[in-house]
């Protein structure tokens, strides 16, 4: 069975940092894209980053370009989403998702982790 | 960047109606479109990817049609947990892009 299980949520202040964990199971995680979505209270989903099965190739949004880094780790089967610098609009539940092969169509996603941001 | 614009933004129907839930995308984006449905408190769950491909698991019920700007997903007979919000996303090019979803209210 596949699964997702994001990590690291919690209250941060403004201009602080929180690193967001994904810990994958039950597929080859090696092999497909990842991708970062978010959705702030009441909001839409917002993409916020993909990283390829390698690491090789990685994605932002606008809006966190720059103070977000997405990494992954292949041999322990995890995601990380690094987020300094952070701002009142960067609160939100964030989901992990697999993508479809190589692809953003996202098949799978984890129950999400939530980051307050609040001084 | 692609705007996907999805209509109506509420959609109130009865058990065993159909429903017809719109994107367009513009610029158009192929056929690459997917369709997710979230219920409160739930993570979204992949309904049609590629336009018209229904993902693993998903009944029959749910079809996609379109291609280039104008997409739809149609639930041919609603079923009383088909109350959601569903949102249509591209991945033709970056940045990825959701609509901003239909509320359907059985």
């Amino acid at each position: 069975e596949v699964q997702l299980l994001e990590s690291g949520g919690g209250l941060v202040q403004p201009g602080g940092s929180l690193r967001l964990s994904c810990a994958a199971s039950g597929f080859t995680f090696s092999s497909y894209a990842i991708t970062w979505v978010r959705q702030g209270p009441g909001r839409g989903l917002e993409w916020v980053s993909y990283i390829s099965n390698s690491g090789g190739d990685t994605q932002y949004a606008d809006s966190v370009r720059g103070r977000f880094t997405v990494s992954r780790d292949n041999s322990k089967n995890m995601l990380y989403l690094q987020m300094n610098s952070l701002r009142d609009e960067d609160a939100a539940t964030y989901y992990c998702a697999k993508g479809i092969g190589g692809t953003s169509s996202l098949d799978y996603w984890g129950q999400g982790t939530l980051v307050t941001v609040s001084s | 960047d692609i705007v996907l614009t999805q209509s109506p933004a509420t959609l109130s129907l009865s058990p065993g109606e159909r429903a017809t839930l719109s994107c367009r995308a513009s610029p158009g984006v192929k056929t690459y479109l997917a369709w997710y449905q979230q219920k409160p408190g739930q993570a979204p769950r992949l309904l049609i990817y590629d336009a018209t491909n229904r993902a693993t698991g998903i009944p029959a019920r749910f079809s996609g049609s379109g291609s280039g700007t104008d997409f739809t997903l149609t639930i041919s007979s609603l079923e009383p947990e088909d109350s959601a919000v569903y949102y249509c996303q591209q991945r033709d090019n970056w940045p990825i892009t959701f609509g901003q979803g239909t509320r359907l209210e059985i």
